[in-house]
């Protein structure tokens, strides 16, 4: 059974480029979240998403940052006009029932804006 | 919501004695509380949780210990190896809530 993807592993953006960051859940796993982690920091909550809903987005920036979770295919973490601070590793999460427990990660995306 | 604090941010200690991390947590309705390891460049990684209505949980050098009145938790290492060398994460959740609220870490050194 493999684990949670997510591609690509490392990305590099220029300062007002887009970013699109893929996750791909683990078998049998319906329920996305997707977390930042500044370097040196804790984990942060972005948004939590099911097929084709968006759940929970109270942790994501208001402006630039969208996600979808589509019927078919990998949940995309969209980000438009990068900005520096934007820097970050971006994790995904599935887990098989829309809860906390079990979350199990991915490896992450390490964005870089230059 | 919720907010939780960890300590210390950095720990090292002589390769196998006891290494202790602590966690408090502010909204009293939190009743999940996992631990994750995380290495250098690598994804978090779930090593053990423990849920509000136990007050304790093993395996094997690993345990947490959960007080729900003064509202924190611990993870308990014992008999340490290099291995166990990494950032250790504690984090939170409420009952009907999706996501963990983690701390901000602990580097923990493990020297030989």
């Amino acid at each position: 059974n493999a684990g949670v993807m997510q591609n690509p592993r490392h990305l590099v953006r220029r300062r007002g480029q887009e970013a699109r960051l893929r996750c791909s859940p683990m078998k049998g796993h319906s329920h996305v979240y997707w977390y930042r982690q500044l370097p040196e920091e804790g984990l942060k909550f972005m948004v939590y998403l099911q097929k084709e809903n968006i759940i929970d987005e109270s942790g994501m920036p208001k402006e630039r940052f969208s996600a979808e979770f589509p019927k078919e295919g990998p949940s995309i973490l969209r980000i438009q006009q990068v900005v520096r601070g934007d820097s970050a590793a971006y994790f995904c999460a599935s887990s098989p029932r829309g809860s906390s427990y079990e979350q199990y990660f991915g490896p992450g995306t390490r964005l870089t804006v230059t | 919501g919720e907010n939780v604090e960890q300590h210390p941010s950095t720990l090292s200690v002589q390769e196998g004695d006891s290494a202790v991390i602590k966690c408090t947590y502010s909204d009293s309705a939190s009743n999940y509380f996992p631990w994750y390891k995380q290495e250098l460049g690598k994804r978090p990684q779930l090593i053990i949780d423990i849920r509000s209505n136990v007050g304790e949980k093993k395996d094997q050098r690993i345990a947490v210990t959960l007080n729900k009145t003064a509202k924190h938790f611990s993870l308990h290492i014992t008999e340490t190896q290099p291995e166990d060398s990494a950032v250790y994460f504690c984090a939170a959740s409420s009952r009907g809530a999706q996501k963990l609220v983690f701390g901000q870490g602990t580097r923990l050194t493990i020297n030989p």
